[in-house]
């Protein structure tokens, strides 16, 4: 069974620092791996994926996550953060080998960038 | 590319009536969506698979009768919430399969 961990249920950064949202993941064969967002009221939205190649993934809104297969991880990361980054940070995993096209994501982090 | 429309964004209905709620992908076709519930800051809980042109699949503890699921094109999947209950009130959101699963707005369902 394929299963998410996202240890922190808040992350608080001022505007400017780097943040990171931390994920890991258990699977059976080779994760496919994402980061989604979602505003209050809203759906997700997409923000990155690895499935595979190199390790570190570049997606929207200047976000970046790196796999390491060693660690089992896929933390999200960003040089800079902006207080409209402020939201609710889901990462989530599909096993394309036993899952299907199913994905099973994590708790959530809420992310608060402050000035 | 890849928007995913939900139709309507908040409903309001009185117990024992039944509610429909519609998924569209504008700008690609696809054969699979899904559809999920999440409760306040929680996570989202798959309830089932929405396959176009056959029966959808459903996760363990989601009752089919009560959640109808049908998928008749490519570009539409509609669930209905049948003889609805407070319990019922959520978030529901759809997703629609290309590469990646891309994510409705979500549907907020209150149930008086």
């Amino acid at each position: 069974a394929q299963s998410v961990a996202q240890p922190e249920d808040q992350v608080n950064v001022a505007e400017g620092n780097p943040l990171t949202v931390k994920c890991t993941y258990s699977v059976s064969g080779n994760p496919y791996l994402f980061w989604y967002v979602q505003y209050p009221n809203r759906g997700l939205q997409f923000l990155l994926k690895y499935i595979t190649g190199d390790n570190l993934v570049k997606g929207s809104y200047g976000f970046e996550a790196e796999f390491n297969k060693s660690q089992t991880s896929f933390h999200l990361k960003k040089p800079s953060a902006l207080v409209s980054d402020s939201a609710l940070y889901f990462c989530a995993v599909r096993d394309p080998t036993g899952g299907g096209n199913k994905l099973t994501f994590g708790t959530g982090t809420q992310l608060k960038v402050e000035l | 590319g890849a928007v995913v429309s939900q139709h309507p964004s908040w409903v309001i209905c009185k117990s024992g009536t039944s509610v429909k709620i519609e998924c569209r992908s504008l700008d690609f076709q696809a054969t699979t969506m899904f559809w999920y519930r999440q409760f306040p800051k929680q996570s989202l809980m798959l309830m089932a698979t929405s396959n176009e042109g056959s029966k959808a699949t459903y996760e363990q503890g989601v009752e089919k009768d009560k959640f109808l699921i049908n998928h008749a094109s490519l570009t539409l999947s509609t669930l209905t919430v049948t003889s609805a209950h407070p319990e019922d009130s959520s978030f529901y959101i759809c997703s629609a399969l290309i590469d990646t699963q891309y994510f409705g707005p979500g549907t907020r369902l209150t149930v008086l």
